[in-house]
């Protein structure tokens, strides 16, 4: 059964970076048929794909995080993760990890399955 | 970008009767959209992709339908366990987009 869990601190101050790794078990990261997503979904707010990774270490950021966030994997861990630098009250939301099926023909994401339970991340003072 | 609206909001409903939710796409997607469940503490969980493929385990109450710019979720006869929180996902491009979501409560 493949299982994803996301850990990481559950508060961050305004201007500093939020990290989160995903453990990833029952599949192992360099598998070739699929993408490693992150999903944050701010409190009253839809979700949103900010970004993800192949196990070739290829990542694709959503515009508006572009210049603050990088994506990693580790494959001698099996985990994936997330660094988001400088951030605000606005990043304040549940991240959620999530495996992403590769659709060989476009080379983007197709459905996302299964998903971590999430983590509330608030950045506070 | 593309917009995913879904609606309604909140869809009140009898335990044993037929749910019909609704998904549009600001354009054309063909069936690249994906159906979630989401549940209080918990991530989502596949439903349907392709529009209209039951994911592994799902049960055969959900089906899915639709395809250019309007999609919908049917659950046929609603259990008590299907009383959550439902998004629609498109996927076929960047960035992917989701729905808002519809929440399915008991009447």
């Amino acid at each position: 059964q493949v299982r994803l869990q996301e850990s990481g601190p559950r508060v961050v101050k305004p201007s500093e970076t939020l990290s989160l790794t995903c453990t990833v078990s029952g599949v192992s990261v360099t598998n070739t048929d699929y993408l490693w997503t992150w999903v944050r979904q701010p409190p009253g707010k839809a979700l949103e794909c900010i970004g993800y990774i192949y196990h070739s270490g290829t990542t694709n950021y959503d515009a508006s995080l572009k210049t603050r966030l990088t994506i990693s994997i580790d494959t001698s861990k099996n985990q994936f993760s997330l660094t988001l630098r400088s951030v605000t009250a606005a990043d304040t939301a549940v991240y959620y990890c999530a495996r992403a099926y590769y659709d060989f023909w476009t080379g983007y994401p197709d459905h996302f399955d299964p998903w971590g339970q999430g983590t509330l991340v608030t950045v506070s003072s | 970008e593309i917009v995913m609206t879904q609606s309604p909001a909140t869809l009140s409903v009898s335990p044993g009767e037929r749910a019909t939710l609704s998904c549009r796409a600001s354009q054309s997607i063909n069936k690249k959209l994906a159906w979630y469940q989401q549940k209080a503490g918990q991530g989502p969980r596949l439903l349907i992709y392709g529009a209209s493929t039951r994911a592994t385990g799902v049960p055969a109450r959900f089906s899915g339908s639709g395809s250019g710019t309007d999609f919908t979720l049917t659950i046929s006869s609603l259990q008590s366990e299907d009383f959550a929180v439902y998004y629609c996902h498109y996927y076929n491009d960047w960035p992917l987009t989701f729905g808002g979501g519809t929440k399915v409560e008991i009447k």
